[in-house]
């Protein structure tokens, strides 16, 4: 079972709806992070989370510890979202990540 | 925040011959560099963890004599995959935690295709 579950595996979307990708995680964490892959494989990192909501520009993250889950919510979509995102979470007991299996969005004009 | 440059970004290569990937982290000093391998839809898997002056470590299933680890500068990570097969075909991506886990850079990424 891998320890970092996501929701859904692959969304399709008009320009202009809101999206959720959700991230499920089964251990204790410091903190979780939500990746970015382009088509041609580079990744960046959006946000790093350890508690509550961070914003950037029409990104949300948002994660409950208690419940052990995360989403990423994108406003207003654009076909540059197109993308695949991955959750990746650092256990509290461990050197080293576990990251989802992503989510592969595409966002049609 | 850190930058990391990954190189070459596609290589093929014929079977049974080695390829060298090289990772650099242009503006930090990296003590740690970390190699993942990712399949088509899959997940990042984490191959070895490179330190720098000292040998990498390797996760369980990884070959160390076939991905040969360098990390011989605080900006530079190589890995070799020697005597390639085509099940090495893959893409591979380094990348660079900084703070522990608070801040994270990846390489470009390489695709490897070995025919």
């Amino acid at each position: 079972k891998n320890e970092v579950e996501q929701s859904p595996q692959n969304l399709t979307a008009q320009e202009g709806e809101f999206i959720t990708i959700n991230c499920s995680y089964s251990v204790g964490i410091s903190a979780l992070h939500w990746l970015q892959q382009h088509p041609g494989g580079g990744i960046v990192s959006l946000f790093m989370l350890s508690s509550g909501k961070k914003k950037h520009g029409r990104l949300i993250a948002t994660i409950n510890i208690q419940e052990k889950h995360s989403s990423l919510h994108i406003t207003a979509s654009h076909p540059r979202d197109s993308a695949v995102y991955i959750c990746a979470v650092y256990p509290n007991t461990g050197n080293q990540f576990y990251f989802g299996t992503g989510t592969s969005l595409t966002v049609i004009p | 925040g850190a930058v990391v440059s990954q190189h070459p970004s596609r290589v093929i290569c014929k079977s049974g011959t080695s390829v060298k990937i090289e990772c650099r982290s242009l503006d930090f000093q990296a003590t740690t560099m970390f190699w993942y391998r990712q399949f088509p839809k899959q997940s990042l898997m984490l191959m070895a963890t490179s330190n720098e002056g000292s040998k990498a470590t390797y996760e369980q299933g990884v070959e160390k004599d076939k991905f040969l680890i360098n990390h011989a500068s605080l900006t530079l990570s190589t890995l070799t995959v020697t005597s390639a097969h085509p099940e090495d075909s893959s893409f591979y991506i380094c990348s660079v935690w900084t703070g522990g886990y608070t801040e994270a850079f990846f390489g470009q990424g390489t695709r490897l295709t070995v025919v």
